[in-house]
């Protein structure tokens, strides 16, 4: 079966750095990717790694353990507007499982 | 190409009753995904197409539900008999075949409330 643990949520306040872990137990894994949704929206892709190390898109980082089963979503220069859910994402056999998700609070 | 979309967007049904929904994909994508989501958790995986062929079916989804994509192209979820507990917002996702599933593009989802 595959399962994933990320923190049910997070504060920040807007211009801080908030990184968002994810560990993962799964067969047939292919790589992690992550997702954000805002209320009432649907998820949109943000990040893949199927790779070990960094992958950077603007002020979104994502980076990748396959040895360790861990990743993470590192978010810079934090605004009001990345209040939102964001969900880590296992593929693998064709298929997305997803985390719980972990929602963001960015105060003033 | 305006992205997936989903009809109808919301839908009160008396329990017991059957209901239909529908997901149009983006026109070149290859996979179909069916998701469920209730408040406050990630979306669950129900079931996926390539193309035509239904490759997997997640066994948390009991004999109600039923998903078709006849020409590979728009797919339709159904549930008979429906339960209180099948109220969730119902998403419909697609992606290429080269992605590997890695990224997907939703719709704006069904809401499905059953009273």
């Amino acid at each position: 079966g595959q399962s994933l643990e990320q923190p049910s949520e997070v504060t920040a306040v807007e211009g801080a750095i908030v990184q968002i872990n994810c560990t993962y137990q799964t067969s047939g894994f292919y790589g992690l990717s992550w997702y954000q949704q805002h209320d009432g929206g649907a998820p949109t892709f943000l990040s893949y790694n199927a790779l070990d190390g960094l992958e950077e898109t603007g002020r979104f980082s994502s980076f990748l353990s396959r040895s360790d089963s861990y990743g993470y979503l590192l978010l810079q220069e934090l605004q009001m507007k990345d209040s939102a859910s964001y969900f880590c994402a296992v593929s693998g056999g064709g298929k997305l499982i997803f985390g719980q998700g972990t929602e963001l609070s960015v105060k003033p | 190409d305006t992205g997936v979309s989903q009809d109808p967007r919301h839908k009160i049904t008396k329990r017991g009753q059957n209901v239909t929904f529908r997901c149009d994909p983006i026109s070149e994508h290859n996979r179909l995904y069916w998701y469920r989501q209730t408040l406050g958790q990630g979306p669950e995986f129900l079931t996926y197409f390539q193309n035509e062929a239904q490759l997997e079916k997640s066994r948390l989804l009991s004999d109600r539900f039923s998903a078709e994509r006849p020409k590979g192209s728009f797919s339709t979820l159904e549930i008979q008999r429906t339960e209180q507990g099948d109220s969730a917002m119902y998403l419909c996702a697609s992606s290429p075949l080269t992605s590997q599933g890695t990224e997907a593009f939703f719709g704006q989802g069904t809401r499905l409330t059953v009273v």
